[in-house]
């Protein structure tokens, strides 16, 4: 298996260009999560799913778009890039609901793709 | 609003000594997750504690989870240079979408 698989691993992109960051997870999982990390601060979730075709907003969704037309494809498009938008981006998947109808929540985290906007 | 603060946020410590890093949560959860981070790489699971009480170990690492004090506990026995990385507490944000609250993380520095 190689897990969660990110592309790419490091991209500049000027102010107001448009660009969408790739992930795909091989483990068959139903939830998948996209997060920013920020220096010295915890990772903050943009956006999740939890299967393919739903998807829904999470703590810092502006400036982010999201689709999931298939189990193993979460694409994170950001559209108008803006320099508050430079941070490191992990995508990261979970099995999903278990017997207490909760997340499971232990997640598996993809390697990363750090992003500068200038 | 769920918040989860760790402390302290930097450990410079010496070979050989322990110590412990807390991370409080402010509201009720019984599931809480520790997550190392060395530089440039991406977050690596360590522990997942599931109830009141849970205690787990990993050579070094030893993590515990009290949900009535709304506190969990790492707890580094004898460190060695190889654990130093940014250790994150994360919690269990509720609700179904199972997303986790994340704390700025602890960043360990172990010097011979």
């Amino acid at each position: 298996n190689a897990g969660v698989t990110q592309t790419p691993k490091f991209r500049i992109l000027k102010i107001g260009q448009s660009m969408t960051l790739q992930c795909a997870q091989d483990m068959n999982h139903n939830y998948m999560y996209w997060y920013r990390q920020d220096p010295g601060m915890g990772l903050k979730l943009i956006y999740y799913s939890v299967g393919a075709g739903i998807t829904d907003k999470g703590e810092v969704p502006n400036g982010y778009n999201v689709s999931r037309s298939t189990t193993e494809d979460f694409p994170l498009r950001l559209e108008l890039a803006a320099p508050s938008q430079t941070s490191v981006y992990f995508c990261a998947s979970s099995y999903g609901l278990d017997y207490r109808d909760r997340g499971v929540g232990e997640q598996y985290f993809g390697p990363g793709t750090r992003l500068t906007v200038t | 609003e769920l918040k989860v603060e760790q402390n302290p946020l930097f450990l410079s410590m010496q070979e050989g000594k322990n110590y412990t890093i807390y991370c409080n949560y402010s509201t009720t959860s019984d599931r809480l997750y520790w997550y190392r981070q060395d530089p440039g790489k991406s977050l690596e699971s360590l522990f997942v504690l599931l109830s009141n009480g849970a205690v787990k170990q990993e050579g070094r690492l030893m993590a515990s989870l009290d949900t009535k004090a709304r506190l969990s506990t790492l707890h580094i026995t004898a460190a060695v240079h190889d654990l130093s990385a940014t250790y994150f507490c994360a919690v269990d944000g509720g609700g179904s979408q199972g997303n986790l609250i994340f704390g700025k993380g602890t960043k360990l520095s172990v010097k011979p």
